[in-house]
């Protein structure tokens, strides 16, 4: 059992199509990170998020952390082939990060 | 600026075999760890490490070992190889062990065991 669920699992949509992916969890987190990992590299940091309802904004990435800290998400607008790769969430717990599954974006030309 | 480094990029070994995954970074971070990342499992913790001299287990320490005895190294050892750790094997350091710090993570080993 993991203590972060990601969803969708897979998602290919077109260039120019928004899209939302999730990250939901039971337990509540004092903070929440959301990293993206390209073929053959390590996960690299978009965002870190600590306090409940914070929303946050990188370019055309919006993060939100959910009111009770046990959830997230993150909305792309007008996706591009260069957002494609793995999204991973992770929660930081005890003295360590742990990570979702992860979401596999592609964006089509 | 080299940051995280891991060799080898690739490793095959046999069942039973031994190795050791290397780690080094360069930016005086206190803390390291060691996750392997298998495909719908996301990132697992293995072991990690607050500082020089201290370690501990994560999620899945079982046939792996850790030491630290430098700041700047912190090695992964598979004592008796499994084709249960076939996996790619990743890295990482933050500077402290805080709730809002960045994870630096190497860019991997891919492993295979026969």
């Amino acid at each position: 059992t993991q203590l972060l669920e990601q969803s969708p699992q897979f998602l290919s949509i077109q260039e120019g199509e928004n899209l939302t992916v999730y990250c939901n969890s039971s337990s509540v987190f004092s903070s929440l990170q959301w990293y993206r990992q390209e073929p053959g590299e390590g996960p690299v940091l978009l965002v870190t998020v600590v306090t409940g309802g914070e929303v946050k904004k990188l370019k055309r990435l919006t993060f939100q952390f959910g009111d009770a800290r046990k959830d997230s998400s993150l909305h792309i607008t007008a996706a591009q082939p260069g957002d494609t790769g793995l999204y991973l969430c992770a929660g930081y717990y005890g003295q360590n990060f742990v990570f979702g599954p992860g979401t596999r974006l592609s964006v089509l030309p | 600026n080299a940051g995280v480094t891991q060799t080898p990029k690739f490793q095959v070994l046999k069942t039973g075999q031994s190795m050791t995954l290397q780690c080094a970074q360069d930016m005086n971070h206190e803390y390291m760890s060691w996750y392997r990342q298998d495909p719908g499992m996301g990132l697992r913790l293995i072991h990690y490490s607050v500082g020089a001299g201290i370690t501990d287990q994560g999620e899945v320490p079982n046939g792996y070992n850790v030491s630290r005895s430098t700041t700047e190294d912190f090695p992964l050892r598979l004592l008796s190889a499994a084709p249960s750790q076939t996996s790619v094997y990743f890295c990482a350091s933050s500077p402290r062990t805080q709730s809002n710090e960045k994870l630096f993570f190497g860019s991997g080993t891919q492993l295979s065991v026969l």
